[in-house]
């Protein structure tokens, strides 16, 4: 079935840059999403990416998409202690479904 | 602006007892969701809710049922709940035109089930 995987910590160094990675299986995927939970919080959209790009640049955010290989990644550029969080990659999977990760912790330390 | 509302935010429940999930949303949105997250297993799918009058099943509908009360209001019903029902329980909602509307989440409910 269609299965959406990451890696579950990372663990970086505050002014340095994180990197997220995801795979993903299902290739009918057209949007790719990244959302981010803080503690006691719901799931915040950070950005997406359409099927056919194979790269999005936004503020301190880039996604970059390799669709043969079924690999998206986030990476956060200048990390803050605010960037602490969990970051969920999700892949649209059919009409009006999402396939969500397991979520990567990032910790961010001084 | 509220966006998507939860409540309760935290409930205890015993096993056997019932209880409703209340979601409503002021966006306007058609589609809505529930999930439940569980540590380690991201979010599963339970009941989504396409347009007001229709409700489908998920990844994991045994032992909820839902309704779609109008178009704001999308509840979830736990009608003997059971320990492994503990978990974290999110509303979404998006708004279907073209396939690149996001899902907007509440803040979830944290049920407890002793």
């Amino acid at each position: 079935g269609e299965d959406v995987e990451q890696s579950l910590f990372l663990s970086v160094r505050e002014g340095d840059s994180s990197v997220i990675n995801c795979t993903y299986t299902d290739s009918s995927s057209t949007y790719l999403y990244w959302y981010k939970q803080e503690p006691g919080a719901g799931l915040q959209l950070l950005t997406y990416i359409f099927s056919n790009m194979d790269m999005k640049q936004d503020q301190r955010l880039t996604v970059l998409l390799n669709k043969k290989d079924k690999h998206l990644s986030l990476r956060i550029a200048d990390t803050q202690t605010g960037d602490s969080a969990i970051y969920f990659c999700a892949a649209s999977g059919g009409y009006n479904k999402l396939i969500f990760g397991a979520g990567t912790r990032l910790a961010v330390h001084p | 602006n509220a966006g998507v509302t939860q409540t309760p935010k935290f409930q205890v429940l015993k096993t056997g007892q019932s209880m409703t999930l209340q979601c409503a949303q002021d966006m306007n949105h058609n589609s809505m969701y529930w999930y439940r997250q569980d540590p380690g297993m991201g979010l599963r799918l339970i009941y989504y809710s396409a347009s007001e009058g229709t409700t489908d099943k998920g990844e994991v509908p045994n032992g909820y049922n839902v309704s779609r009360l109008n178009k704001r209001e999308f509840s979830l019903r736990l009608e003997s709940a059971a320990p492994s029902q503990t978990s974290v329980y999110f509303c979404a909602s998006r708004y279907v035109r073209g396939s690149n509307q996001p899902q907007h989440f509440g803040d979830g409910t944290r049920l407890s089930i002793l």
